[in-house]
């Protein structure tokens, strides 16, 4: 069926270790994919998105590769921050519906 | 540019009493979703209009929830009678046309519901 698995939170981090959230996917055809942070307290909000194979999502110092031969779409950063604690959701968009995963919380300590 | 609007953002009822909550989409955006959140896990898709007509609506249990769009802009989601297992958030989101995968979907803050 179509889904997306995500790595199981909570990850902990020390501020400027590098970040690595694994997310795959399965779904027919070639689905867009979303990464979507949700902040203590505020509603989910698109951080980056990638629309066909081989792209790569940006924002914030975060990225992302649509890897479709491991249909992957990992998020990552070299260096987080403190205000990068979060909730992040892998998501992806085909046949008219948009599907999350289950999320993983990161949390940074200083 | 307002964003997507939701209400009440808490509410808290007995189970079996009904409830309605309320969205307010981004204007001009066609597409509407209603999802529900329980704590812990992902959003779920409950029902996606396309305007005021029913896109997908395959996991809205549909003996006791509904969801109208009328004149294809504002939305309301109803639970009746509500289960101890309802208690989640309601995410209201919009976006300009669903069926373009590559366009984003804008989140309200959603409704956190109680059922005791």
């Amino acid at each position: 069926g179509n889904s997306v698995t995500q790595m199981e939170g909570p990850v902990t981090l020390s501020e400027e270790a590098f970040l690595t959230i694994n997310c795959t996917y399965t779904a027919t055809g070639y689905p867009s994919l979303f990464w979507y942070v949700q902040y203590p307290g505020e509603g989910l909000q698109l951080l980056l998105k990638a629309t066909k194979a081989d792209d790569k999502g940006s924002n914030k110092g975060f990225e992302a590769t649509y890897r479709k031969e491991t249909t992957s779409f990992h998020l990552e950063k070299g260096s987080v921050q403190v205000s990068d604690s979060a909730v992040y959701f892998c998501a992806r968009h085909s046949s008219y519906k948009l599907i999350f995963g289950s999320g993983t919380r990161l949390l940074v300590r200083p | 540019e307002a964003g997507v609007a939701q209400s009440p953002r808490y509410k808290i009822i007995e189970k079996r009493q009904s409830v309605a909550f309320w969205c307010n989409p981004i204007s001009g955006h066609a597409t509407l979703y209603w999802y529900q959140q329980i704590l812990g896990q992902g959003p779920k898709l409950l029902i996606q209009f396309q305007n005021n007509g029913v896109v997908d609506d395959s996991q809205l249990p549909k003996d006791r929830f509904s969801a109208e769009r009328l004149k294809g802009v504002d939305s309301t989601l109803k639970i009746q009678p509500a289960k101890l297992e309802d208690s989640a958030v309601y995410l209201c989101a919009s976006s300009l046309v669903g069926g373009q995968s590559n366009t984003e979907a804008f989140f309200g803050q959603g409704t956190r519901l109680t059922v005791v």
